[in-house]
């Protein structure tokens, strides 16, 4: 049973476009959601991450918007560049689950020149 | 500096061979973690260890096993009854009771 719903599972974006990538998870319990962000031949790294008591959280381009009632969350990466190409996750913790996240299945990203 | 260093970042091995995976951290984590991670997949945990002489499953567990006789490292075993090897595997540790990953940077396997 996937908890953690990711899609799509591929974006292709021009530079300066938005890219914008859901997720939407089943269990209310979650109370921690962190994007990563994974180079190729690399691991991921936390990019940015919100609590349910907040419905949006800005960094810089990137930003998560979170509607607790519809269980969705989403990243917007505003003024995609091509160094944003990247696999990018969403996931779900929650203290009653050891804080181990649940991991959607990642979006490939490409933003072309 | 502090991080996760993961040995080899390739690895080919016969199939039916047992392989060795290392995870070496010097963050003072106390968690840590595997995950194998397959095109489409995301991330599949597959042990994970809490404290010292510690471990627990994962979600695909079998197949794999683990030691934990050290704080700073968290070896994977990849042996002959795991059916499908050839994978990408991620270490990550955290502090315990927390929510923050840090990850190293992988070892691709290949079995042939």
């Amino acid at each position: 049973q996937q908890q953690v719903k990711q899609s799509p599972q591929s974006l292709i974006v021009q530079k300066g476009g938005i890219s914008i990538i859901n997720c939407a998870y089943e269990n209310t319990a979650f109370d921690y959601f962190p994007w990563y962000q994974q180079f190729p031949g690399k691991g991921p790294a936390l990019l940015i991450a919100i609590r349910p008591d907040v419905s949006e959280k800005k960094e810089g381009r990137f930003t998560i918007s979170f509607n607790k009632s519809a269980k969705q969350f989403s990243l917007h990466i505003m003024d995609s560049q091509p160094g944003d190409s990247a696999t990018y996750f969403c996931a779900a913790s929650m203290r009653g689950g050891s804080y181990i996240p649940t991991f959607g299945r990642g979006t490939s990203l490409i933003v072309h020149p | 500096d502090g991080g996760i260093t993961q040995s080899p970042k390739y690895l080919f091995r016969k199939e039916g061979q047992n392989v060795t995976l290392s995870c070496e951290q010097n963050l003072n984590h106390d968690a840590m973690y595997w995950y194998r991670q397959d095109p489409g997949q995301g991330l599949r945990l597959i042990y994970y260890s809490q404290i010292v002489n510690d471990f627990q499953k994962g979600d695909i567990a079998e197949g794999y096993s683990v030691s934990r006789e050290k704080k700073e490292s968290f070896p994977l075993t990849v042996t002959s009854a795991q059916k499908n090897p050839t994978a990408f595997y991620l270490c990550a540790s955290s502090i315990s009771g927390t929510y923050g990953y840090t990850f190293g940077s992988g070892t691709r396997l290949t079995v042939v």
